[in-house]
This record gives C-alpha cells, structure tokens and sequence, in this order.
C-alpha cells in the first residue's frame, strides 16, 4: 500500500463550488505539505504543517484552506473554486529530523 | 525568496547518449535535493547533497553540489528509456525550516 495516498485523483468542478481534496498518510511523519504544479511553474507550496496544532501559509496560500484533523491528515479546501486553480495538487510528508519529502500521486483538478 | 533556475527546460537525447542538466541559484542552500516525476505519479528522491563540493552517484546517475553550495549538476551516462522524466531540484536554506524550494525542472525525453 501506498505510504501517502490522495483522494480524489481527478476531479472536475465547476466555478464556485467548495471541493475539499484529502491526504493520509501511513509513514508516522509530523510535517504534512500541500503544493501545486502547474506546467511552467515548477511546485509552488500552498500550505504546510509541521504538527497538529501547527498551520502556515506557504507561497500561494490565497484562496484555500486546510486542516490538519490529525496526525495522518491534511486537507486541502477551495472555498470557492476559480478556473485558474485548475492544477495538479500534491501533499507530501517528511520527518522532523530529515529533509527528505515524500509525495502522494497528485489530485488532477479542472474547474471550469 | 530563493530562486533555483533549471536548464536546460527540455532535452531529448538517443538512447546511450550523455548528458547533464543543471540547477543554479544566487543564494546559499544548507542542502540540494533531485527528485524524478514520472507522468502521473509524484516527485520521488533520487539523492541529497549536503557539503559544498560533494559528489554523489547512483549507478548511472552522477550528482554533484557546487563549492559555494549555490547551484548543482546532474550527470546521466549512457541515458536509456527509463530515465525518461521530469527532474526537479529543489534546495533547502536550513535553520530547521525544510521548507523546499523547487525549480522548474528539466524534461528529459530518452529515444530508443
């Protein structure tokens, strides 16, 4: 089984709606991430958390929100989706003593 | 903000042939990371570089950290189809942060 698993892996929505896209995680790390990919633009982080009761912005946080409703998971909320969200999103994980990131396999979302 | 300019962009090779791609910054990252992405998948680690000068390889694959810790090459020998992929650098400024900053990666296509 997959050590960090992303749900929905595709979602179609439309302009204005809420989505809500999911992140568990199964390697016990405290640091949880979210970033968005977008051709050009490399990985640009939205959100991070480095415990339960931690929560900071990253570069491009306007727009969306998370929660982080335990050890293993981090959401990611649109509260009103635009067409120019439409992105790959990916949630990582890593340990507190080691730099390394390990990435989920990315929500593909289309807002139309 | 730290920036990591990655080139070249896209570089499409025959099979067997060498190459190298770069990354290169102004600033002084505490550590480098590569990863590879596969279409549909997530970033994975290829290898850390921590020490300004230091050179890692792995089979193929040659990784090295510039003296002043500001920029990194990659080196793949002998490329193949299965190297075929996006490769991201992504550095890390330290203080107990582990905050990524990605560049924008390098397409590599390999012809058989």
């Amino acid at each position: 089984d997959a050590d960090v698993t992303q749900t929905p892996r595709n979602r179609i929505t439309k302009t204005g709606k809420r989505i809500m896209l999911e992140c568990s995680q199964t390697k016990g790390h405290d640091r949880m991430y979210w970033y968005r990919q977008d051709p050009g633009l490399g990985l640009r982080l939205i959100y991070y958390s480095f415990d339960v009761k931690d929560i900071n912005k990253g570069e491009i946080s306007d727009g969306y929100s998370v929660s982080r409703q335990a050890q293993a998971k981090f959401s990611l909320s649109l509260e009103s989706a635009i067409p120019n969200q439409t992105a790959l999103y990916f949630c990582a994980t890593s340990d507190s003593l080691v730099e390394t990131q390990y990435f989920g396999p990315g929500t593909r979302l289309l807002v139309l | 903000t730290q920036l990591l300019e990655q080139s070249p962009q896209f570089l499409s090779i025959q099979e067997g042939e060498n190459l190298t791609v770069y990354c290169n910054s102004s600033s002084v990252f505490s550590s480098l990371q590569w990863y590879r992405q596969e279409p549909g998948e997530g970033p994975v680690l290829l290898v850390t570089v921590v020490t300004g000068g230091e050179v890692k390889k792995l089979k193929r694959l040659t990784f090295q950290f510039g003296d002043a810790r500001k920029d990194s090459s990659l080196h793949i020998t002998a490329a193949q189809p299965g190297d075929t992929g996006l490769y991201l650098c992504a550095g890390t400024s330290g203080a107990g942060s582990y905050q990524l900053t990605f560049g924008k990666g390098t397409k590599l296509s390999v012809i058989p």
